[in-house]
C-alpha cells in the first residue's frame, strides 16, 4: 500500500495538457524533494523531474513539476502519442526511513 | 556512459534463495548511494532497499526486512541483493538504481525473479 496517491489514469487529445497529482503527507512530500519517473510500455523507468521542478538534460520543457504543501503535480503540455506511459512520483519518507513511490498514473493520448 | 547491468534472476521455489548482482560502470561507484527497486508483473514500482556509498547506512522496505540483505563491493563496482525465504509475492523485475541526492537518475535494465513451485 503506497503512501503516495496518484490518479489511476488521465487522458487528453494530442496537443492538450494533462496534470497528474501526487498526494502525500508531512513526513514525505511535505518536507522532501519530489521526483517523477516515466515508464514507457515495456521499458525501464526514466527520471523525468527531480527536486520538485528540475528537468534532467534531454527532457523537453513540455514536462514540468511543482509542489505545494503535501502534494506535488506533474504537468505535460503539447501532449504527444509518445507520451503514453505510466508516470510515478517518488520521495523519501522521513518517518518510515524508506523511499516511497506513488501508485502510478497511466497517461492515454486520445 | 553510466551503465548498470543486473544479473542473477531466475526461477526459484518458495522458501528458496537468490543473489542478484548489479555491475556498475561509467562513474565513480563508491561515491554514489545505490538502491534496489522492483516491479511485480503489471504492477507499480516498489522500492526495496538502499545502501550508502560506504555501506554505513542501509534501509529496507518492511516487505523484505529480515529476508533480504543489500551489500556492495566498491573495489568490484558491484551492488548485491541477497534474497532469502522467497515468497510468491517477491516475483518481480528487480532494478538497481543509482541515487543522486533525493532521486534515482540511472536505472539498470532489470532482472526477472520468479518465485513459483
Amino acid at each position: 500500500q503506497s503512501v503516495l496517491t496518484q490518479p489511476p489514469s488521465v487522458s487528453a487529445a494530442p496537443g492538450q495538457k494533462v496534470t497528474i497529482s501526487c498526494s502525500g503527507s508531512s513526513s514525505n512530500i511535505g518536507n522532501k524533494y519530489v521526483s517523477w519517473y516515466q515508464q514507457l510500455p515495456g521499458t525501464v523507468p526514466k527520471l523525468l523531474i527531480y527536486e520538485n521542478n528540475k528537468r534532467p538534460s534531454g527532457i523537453p520543457d513540455r514536462f514540468s513539476g511543482s509542489k505545494s504543501g503535501t502534494s506535488a503535480t506533474l504537468g505535460i503540455t503539447g501532449l504527444q502519442t509518445g507520451d503514453e506511459a505510466d508516470y510515478y512520483c517518488g520521495t523519501w519518507d522521513s518517518s518510515l526511513s524508506t523511499y516511497v513511490f506513488g501508485t502510478g498514473t497511466k497517461v492515454t493520448v486520445l | 556512459e553510466v551503465q548498470l547491468v543486473e544479473s542473477g534472476g531466475g526461477l526459484v521455489q518458495p522458501g528458496g534463495s537468490l543473489r542478484l548482482s548489479c555491475a556498475a560502470s561509467g562513474f565513480t561507484f563508491s561515491t554514489y548511494n545505490m538502491n534496489w527497486v522492483r516491479q511485480a508483473p503489471g504492477k507499480g514500482l516498489e522500492w526495496v532497499s538502499y545502501i550508502s556509498g560506504g555501506s554505513g547506512t542501509i534501509y529496507y522496505a518492511d516487505s523484505v526486512k529480515g529476508r533480504f540483505t543489500i551489500s556492495r563491493d566498491n573495489a568490484k563496482n558491484s551492488l548485491y541483493l541477497q534474497m532469502n525465504s522467497l515468497r510468491d509475492d517477491d516475483t518481480a523485475v528487480y532494478y538497481c538504481a543509482r541515487a543522486s541526492g533525493s532521486y534515482f537518475d540511472f536505472w539498470g535494465q532489470g532482472t526477472l525473479v520468479t518465485v513459483s513451485s
